[in-house]
């Protein structure tokens, strides 16, 4: 059964204070790997699509990377902005399959 | 902007009541999905409309849910008979490959 796992799910970190988001999955033939982030009452918004291990792609201060079994991402030097639940989901093959997110808390 | 709206953006109903929720997908965008999400919950796989066609549905789609995309353009989700475990955000998204949620219709049945 495909399956998504995000870990941790909350994490609190103080601004500048650089970590990473983990995301586990199992999906018999990955067809892509998406990162979104959500703000609380709203829409998930795309961040990034990945598609095969070994493959990065970068955005501000968020960088995504992706092996056959997991994806990182990373937040470099994060500011209270940054603050929002990030959701991971891979295609298979015409749907998502979410994760339950972390929710990131980043304070002055 | 011409992102993907939802229309309402809240809706409280009691318990029993009809509801149907309304999607304007990307105008470009011939694939348009449903999912729920609850608190703490990533979003849930509902159905999938490629143009007008109905393609998959989810088992979490129960007899009282129907949704419709007439002419492939926008696209209505029904609920009949409410139940209070139907409280939840019900997200609409579009795609040509990568899916743009829109801004969810928070659905309280009371």
């Amino acid at each position: 059964e495909d399956q998504v796992t995000q870990s941790p799910e909350a994490l609190r970190l103080q601004e500048g204070e650089s970590s990473s988001l983990n995301c586990s999955y199992t999906v018999s033939g990955l067809r892509g790997l998406f990162w979104y982030r959500q703000d609380p009452g709203k829409g998930p918004e795309f961040l990034f699509t990945l598609y095969s291990a070994g493959e990065e792609k970068e955005k501000e201060r968020l960088k995504a990377t992706l092996t056959k079994k997991e994806s990182f991402l990373h937040i470099t030097a994060p500011k209270p902005e940054d603050s929002a639940t990030y959701l991971c989901a891979v295609q298979a093959p015409d749907k998502l399959i979410f994760g339950t997110g972390t929710r990131l808390q980043v304070f002055p | 902007d011409t992102g993907v709206s939802q229309d309402p953006r809240h809706k409280i109903t009691k318990r029993g009541q009809n509801v149907t929720f309304r999607c304007d997908p990307i105008s470009e965008h011939n694939r348009l999905y449903w999912y729920r999400q609850t608190l703490g919950q990533g979003p849930e796989f509902l159905t999938y409309f490629q143009n007008e066609a109905q393609l998959e549905k989810s088992r979490l789609l129960s007899d009282r849910f129907s949704a419709e995309r007439p002419k492939g353009s926008f696209s209505t989700l029904e609920i009949q008979r409410t139940e209070q475990g139907d409280s939840a955000m019900y997200l609409c998204a579009s795609s040509p490959y990568e899916q743009y949620f829109g801004p969810g219709t928070r659905l309280t049945v009371t």
